[in-house]
């Protein structure tokens, strides 16, 4: 059965320092979306992704967050300037259709901020 | 903005029982709910989705009803066994967003003691 896979599976960095996390949506889906979960913390919706072009993002998504489809199969989430809270496990999930159908989630990146 | 809740925040049976999982969440206006399971340090998986047209969805031994205009839903596993020890979060989506933004509860933590 078709997955969504993400690297790494764990990174750790300092602060101020610029880390990208790739993933690869299931192949036929067009819709996509990164989440974060801070330790002990909710699921939080981060941003939704379709078309070459950023749908919705929440407050969480600041400046310093962008969001890139480079090729055909990967989709990456880059911070730019990393802080002690962005340490986290980040999600990637990718859908067939928007809103009503399924969101199909990655195995996620554990994000460590030193 | 939709806030999700679940009740109880933990919870341990022995092997065997019965167990109602709640969730309830402030906006009706949703496309669906899903339930995941999380195991510690890993990722979502999605146990069931159900429309927001449907009542209930049932898996193997899970059944999750949802009652939206009271804005609740709740996950029912028969036969309680150890493999079922994890957290189980609940996730709305949001008629309010573009692509379908999940709001996450913070999870039940269930433990299934032989």
């Amino acid at each position: 059965e078709p997955e969504v896979t993400q690297t790494p599976s764990h990174q750790v960095t300092q602060m101020g320092q610029e880390v990208i996390l790739r993933c690869v949506p299931i192949s036929n889906h067009l819709y996509f979306y990164w989440y974060r979960q801070i330790l002990g913390q909710k699921v939080e919706f981060l941003v939704s992704f379709y078309n070459n072009e950023i749908s919705e993002k929440s407050e969480i998504f600041d400046d310093q967050f962008s969001v890139e489809r480079p090729d055909g199969s990967n989709f990456t989430l880059k911070i730019r300037s990393t802080k002690l809270e962005d340490s986290a496990m980040y999600f990637c999930a990718s859908s067939p259709r928007a809103r009503a159908y399924e969101q199909y989630f990655g195995p996620g990146t554990r994000l460590t901020v030193t | 903005k939709q806030e999700v809740t679940q009740i109880p925040a933990a919870l341990s049976v022995p092997e065997g029982e019965n167990l109602v999982l709640n969730c309830s969440f402030t906006d009706s206006a949703i496309y669906n709910l899903q339930w995941f399971r999380q195991d510690p340090g890993k990722g979502l998986t999605s146990l069931l989705l159900i429309q927001s047209s449907q009542r209930e969805q049932t898996s193997g031994r899970l059944n999750a009803s949802l009652d939206k205009s009271s804005g609740r839903s709740t996950l029912y596993i028969a036969a309680s066994q150890p493999g079922d020890s994890a957290t189980y979060l609940c996730a709305v989506m949001d008629r309010g967003s573009t692509l379908g933004r999940l709001y996450f509860g913070r999870g039940t933590q269930l433990t299934v003691w032989p």
